[in-house]
């Protein structure tokens, strides 16, 4: 089983549409989870950190679920901007102290106009 | 701020050449990272540090070396290039490790034939 694992999509969406993305985990001892932007050909970019609590930024929400193991992203009101491919990054505690960030292949998100 | 800046953008090595990518911030992170990704792969860490003098393997090291002596600056050592190597390279850094984002450079397009 892939440490962290991500539906490739695409997802065709209609602008206006809301759409959600989950990703799940295998290692209970994760701690930290970021879901990432990346646009085609280019770096990836910070979206949000998601919490235990749940976390709203405008059209995006970020929820995790410790029990089942797993992610969301919820993407109100798309637009055609919004068009790219979400990574949802997790990251655990190794022996040293520091922290093994593991990405996810992600899901590629296709907003039509 | 510039951030992370990567050079080259682009490269094509030929087999058995050997060559260095360049990254540099200037965010003062004590963290650096180099990864690849290749097509339809989630990232994967070639080389870590946690400071200046201090280095680590990720979980691809086979074929690069690192060094990190300032702040600032991790480059990345290909030696004796393959095609198994033909990626994108991106670098980047965070201020800590465990709930800290980390930020990107641009990435480096390496082709080896």
């Amino acid at each position: 089983r892939k440490e962290v694992e991500q539906d490739p999509g695409p997802f065709n969406v209609p602008e206006g549409a809301t759409v959600a993305f989950n990703c799940t985990y295998s290692n209970s001892a994760s701690q930290s989870f970021f879901w990432y932007r990346q646009d085609c050909r280019k770096e990836p970019k910070l979206l949000m950190s998601v919490y235990s609590s749940g976390n709203e930024d405008g059209r995006f929400t970020g929820q995790l679920n410790r029990a089942s193991q797993y992610i969301s992203l919820l993407i109100r009101d798309s637009k055609l901007s919004d068009s790219a491919t979400y990574l949802c990054v997790v990251n655990y505690p190794r022996t040293s102290g520091t922290y093994k960030y593991i990405f996810g292949t992600g899901t590629r998100l296709k907003v039509l106009a | 701020n510039a951030g992370v800046t990567q050079t080259p953008k682009f490269r094509i090595l030929k087999i058995g050449q050997s060559m260095t990518l360049q990254c540099t911030q200037d965010m003062n992170h004590n963290y650096m990272y180099w990864y690849r990704q290749d097509p339809g792969m989630g990232l994967k860490l070639i080389y870590y540090s946690v400071g200046a003098g201090i280095t680590d393997k990720g979980e691809v090291p086979n074929g690069y070396n690192v060094s990190r002596s300032t702040t600032e600056d991790f480059p990345l050592r290909l030696e004796l290039a393959a095609p198994s190597q033909t990626s994108v390279y991106f670098c980047a850094s965070s201020y800590g490790t465990g709930p800290y984002e980390q930020y990107f450079g641009p990435g480096t397009r390496l082709t080896v034939t």
